[in-house]
């Protein structure tokens, strides 16, 4: 099986606009997790899509939001982009929600922002 | 709140000897502990797992502990390589979600 995948991997964007991410599950895999990682704060929890819903999010203001298509597949979005939104983006699959399954990283989008 | 302290931020050992990495998290729901490693420029993988039932796991040379009663669980690595050099990530996790609140990461160094 192919593992998880994003797009696009790197991103360079000026204050002020927006962005969107995108993460393609390993297939089968339903619910589909967002990270934030940077040197400061580490890895933070975003939020989570299972089956189109959004099951958890994480505390990140409002500018953060995401959907899940009916293919399981995911994008999270970045509008009025701030300096300190320069992370690395993870996304994880899984194949079902709850605590306890195993997830699965995609590579990661490296976003800076000027 | 949620939060999961990590120690040490940075390890060094020598070739062969052994490492251990402590994690202590907060809320006493939280039911599956994983440990992942994340070597520089690479996406973070799972090394090894641990649910709320059990009070140890071994994999080989990597082991994890879990002890309920003081929110404490450490990996340890034996017989470490200079491969096993990476960044690890302790997590905790619980309820009907997939959230993961990770440590702050430990840089572990193996020195040839």
């Amino acid at each position: 099986k192919a593992g998880v995948t994003q797009t696009p991997r790197y991103l360079i964007k000026t204050r002020g606009q927006q962005v969107t991410l995108s993460c393609s599950p390993i297939s089968g895999h339903r619910s589909v997790s967002w990270y934030q990682q940077t040197p400061g704060q580490g890895l933070q929890f975003l939020f989570e899509y299972f089956s189109e819903t959004q099951r958890n999010k994480g505390n990140f203001p409002g500018r953060f939001s995401g959907r899940q298509f009916s293919n399981s597949r995911s994008e999270m979005n970045v509008s009025t982009l701030e300096l300190g939104d320069s992370a690395l983006y993870l996304c994880a699959s899984s194949p079902t929600s709850g605590s306890g399954n195993e997830q699965f990283f995609g590579p990661g989008t490296r976003l800076t922002v000027l | 709140g949620e939060n999961v302290e990590q120690h040490p931020s940075t390890l060094s050992v020598q070739e062969g000897d052994s490492a251990v990495i402590k994690c202590t998290y907060s809320d006493s729901a939280s039911n599956y502990f994983p440990w992942y490693k994340q070597e520089l420029g690479k996406r973070p993988q799972l090394i090894i797992d641990i649910r709320s039932n059990v009070g140890e796991k071994k994999d080989q040379r990597i082991a994890v502990t879990l002890n309920k009663t003081a929110k404490h669980f450490s990996l340890h690595i034996t017989e470490t390589q200079p491969e096993d050099s990476a960044v690890y990530f302790c997590a905790a996790s619980s309820g009907a979600t997939n959230k993961l609140i990770f440590g702050t990461g430990t840089l572990l160094a193996v020195q040839p």
